[in-house]
This record gives C-alpha cells, sequence and structure tokens, in this order.
C-alpha cells in the first residue's frame, strides 16, 4: 500500500465548528488531492496540491481551504462546517503521469 | 470540460460468470489516462486497470481487462471469472496530462454498484 494516513477516520461535530482533516504521505509525491464522495456523485475534486505551498481549486471548493507547508502533509479544514458537508473524504497522491493512490477515507458527520 | 459517464448504476454478475461495466467519456484532448478504481465495502479505493490513450493494445491485469474504443470514447471493464471478493463500486476515471501546468486532475463517473451471487 502507498504510504497515505487520513487523520481522523471518523469524525462528528456540530454546524458552524472549524474542522481540519490531516492527509500525510510518505512517499515523498509532488501532488496530493483531496476529494469528497457522494452518492450519485462519484468522487469529486475539492483542492489539489501540486508542491509545497502550490494549492488550486477543484470544482467543489467553496467552503473548504487547503495548506501543504511541507511535502508530507496536506490539510483541508472546513472554516465553518455545515450539514452540505456531511461526507466521506479521501486524500490521494500522485507523481506525473501516473494512478493516484488513495487513502483510507474520513467519515465526516455535520449535526 | 471532460465528463465521465457509467450509464449503469447498479449490476450482478454470478460467480464464475464474465460481466462487462460500461464507461464512456467525453474529451477533446488527445492524450490522457484512463483508470478503473474498486471500491469494495471497506471503502478503499483500489486501482484495478490502466490504459494509455496513445497505445491501441487494450491493458488487461488477470482476471480484468479493458476495451478501450478511442474513436467512440468507450472504456469498459471486463470481470471474467467473476469471484464474490469482486463485489464493489467500480469507479471509471479519466486523467488529462497538462504539463505546461503540471496537473493531473481525475474526472471520475458515479460508479457501478457490482454484486456477484453465489
Amino acid at each position: 500500500d502507498a504510504g497515505i494516513t487520513q487523520s481522523p477516520r471518523h469524525k462528528v461535530t456540530e454546524t458552524g465548528t472549524p474542522v481540519t482533516l490531516r492527509c500525510h504521505q510518505t512517499e515523498n509525491h509532488r501532488y496530493m488531492y483531496w476529494y469528497r464522495q457522494d452518492p450519485g456523485h462519484g468522487l469529486r475534486l475539492i483542492h489539489y496540491s501540486y508542491g509545497v505551498k502550490d494549492t488550486d481549486k477543484g470544482e467543489v471548493s467553496d467552503g473548504y481551504s487547503v495548506s501543504r507547508s511541507k511535502t508530507e502533509d496536506f490539510l483541508l479544514t472546513l472554516e465553518s462546517a455545515t450539514s452540505s458537508q456531511t461526507s466521506v473524504y479521501f486524500c490521494a497522491i500522485s507523481d506525473n503521469n501516473q494512478p493516484q493512490h488513495f487513502g483510507d477515507g474520513t467519515r465526516l458527520s455535520i449535526l | 470540460a471532460q465528463t465521465v459517464t457509467q450509464s449503469q448504476p447498479e449490476m450482478s454478475v454470478q460467480e464464475a460468470e464474465t460481466v462487462t461495466l460500461s464507461c464512456t467519456y467525453d474529451t477533446s484532448e488527445s492524450n490522457y489516462y484512463l483508470f478503473w478504481y474498486k471500491q469494495p465495502p471497506s471503502r478503499q479505493m483500489i486501482l484495478v486497470i490502466r490504459q494509455e490513450a496513445y497505445k491501441q493494445q487494450n491493458a488487461t491485469e488477470n482476471r480484468f481487462s479493458v476495451n478501450f474504443q478511442k474513436a467512440a470514447k468507450s472504456f469498459s471493464l471486463k470481470i471474467s471469472d467473476s469471484q464474490l471478493g469482486d463485489t464493489a463500486m467500480y469507479f471509471c476515471a479519466f486523467m488529462k496530462s497538462a504539463p505546461a501546468s503540471g496537473t493531473y486532475k481525475y474526472i471520475f463517473g458515479t460508479g457501478t454498484r457490482l454484486k456477484v451471487l453465489a
């Protein structure tokens, strides 16, 4: 398995609270991605990173921010969580023209 | 913009039989990659097979093979000798290579839930 660790694996929180999800890799891959998975939508890209401090928006970036201060860590932050952000979140990593490898996902419930 | 369509939300197959999952995509790109991922109930995303658009030969990985029709923009997955462990959600994904910006983003289909029956 590619060395990708997502934390936490599960989280329940309340509307309006800040939430940060962490993705940690040991593969030294350049590219990192955050997706959300919802029934009927497959996986949708939230944000991605192509290097330290280099990030860009995906198709569903509203309400999310990211940071990448070092190669191995990519953080996803919900500044003020809403119920519509209840989802399963996946982190992925890749190198040039290589398939993405995924973490085990974080199930986030916002009540 | 690229799109990926999986028109079969659910399928079932008897153990040891063969099943084909459909995927079509839309793109104006000439260089790209296509993938099939498997997501069992454990929720892991597991790469099943990969196809490079410039290769005419269909990719094969053990019991899994693809039928890649570039002109038709079709990329179907065939599972031979289906096993109970093949029960999973299967996602088709498209990746455009964008060397200028150095980004390699996926577009996923909505998935096909496959159940293998004993």
